[in-house]
């Protein structure tokens, strides 16, 4: 009940296009839901986050959908960039308990 | 900008050994945490830590593991008696009050041979 499922595990996407990473989750007690982006040998940076009471953010490029009735939260890059090339990490969190991560998403945005 | 910094970068040890990995959280942070993350696999919780004591742990987290805050600013992970499956990226991260953004430290690349 505490895992955070992603998809999908790789995305190609070309420049200027739409990247969309999917995320579903089945603990109804979590309240929180950032995602991350990770470089090579970096660790994750907080790219943006929701909470469930609202249904959409907006972050410059960046968007999460949130649908809080089929518990699924997803990730839209608007005008993808080579510099948007990651990894991408969903993950979920309750009051102030630890972060449960999916699995990833290698993003690559060919030029 | 404030980060959460790291020592060593990397670590590569032997079977048996013990590894003490340091994390300097971002100052005026109250919530503490250990992450991993397995070459290629996701980021996994290890334990979180308030106020001078443990407040949440994963299975993972075994008689083998300890955490310390032996000054004001740092922040340990000890791992006592290393086995080949502890190789991993271990990142420390730090959050104001719990409830919000956990901010990353660079991570300790650790190599158990």
């Amino acid at each position: 009940q505490q895992q955070v499922k992603q998809s999908p595990q790789s995305l190609i996407v070309q420049k200027g296009g739409i990247s969309i990473i999917n995320c579903a989750y089945e603990n109804t007690a979590f309240d929180y839901f950032p995602w991350y982006q990770q470089f090579p040998g970096k660790g994750p940076a907080l790219l943006i986050a929701i909470r469930p009471d609202v249904s959409e953010k907006k972050e410059g490029r960046f968007t999460i959908s949130f649908n809080k009735s089929a518990k699924q939260f997803s990730l839209h890059i608007m005008d993808s960039q080579p510099g948007d090339s990651a990894t991408y990490f969903c993950a979920a969190s309750t009051g102030r308990r630890a972060l449960t991560f999916g699995s990833g998403t290698r993003l690559q945005v060919q030029p | 900008e404030p980060e959460v910094t790291q020592t060593p970068s990397h670590q590569v040890t032997q079977m048996g050994q013990e590894v003490i990995l340091r994390c300097v959280p971002i100052s005026n942070h109250l919530y503490f945490y250990w992450y991993r993350q397995i070459l290629g696999q996701k980021v996994e919780f290890l334990v979180s830590f308030y106020n001078n004591e443990i407040s949440e742990k994963s299975e993972i987290f075994d008689d083998q593991f300890s955490v310390e805050r032996p000054d004001g600013s740092n922040f340990t992970l000890k791992i006592r008696s290393t086995k080949l499956e502890d190789s991993a990226m271990y990142f420390c991260a730090s959050s104001v009050t719990g409830q919000e953004t956990q901010y990353f430290g660079p991570g300790t690349r650790l190599l158990v041979l």
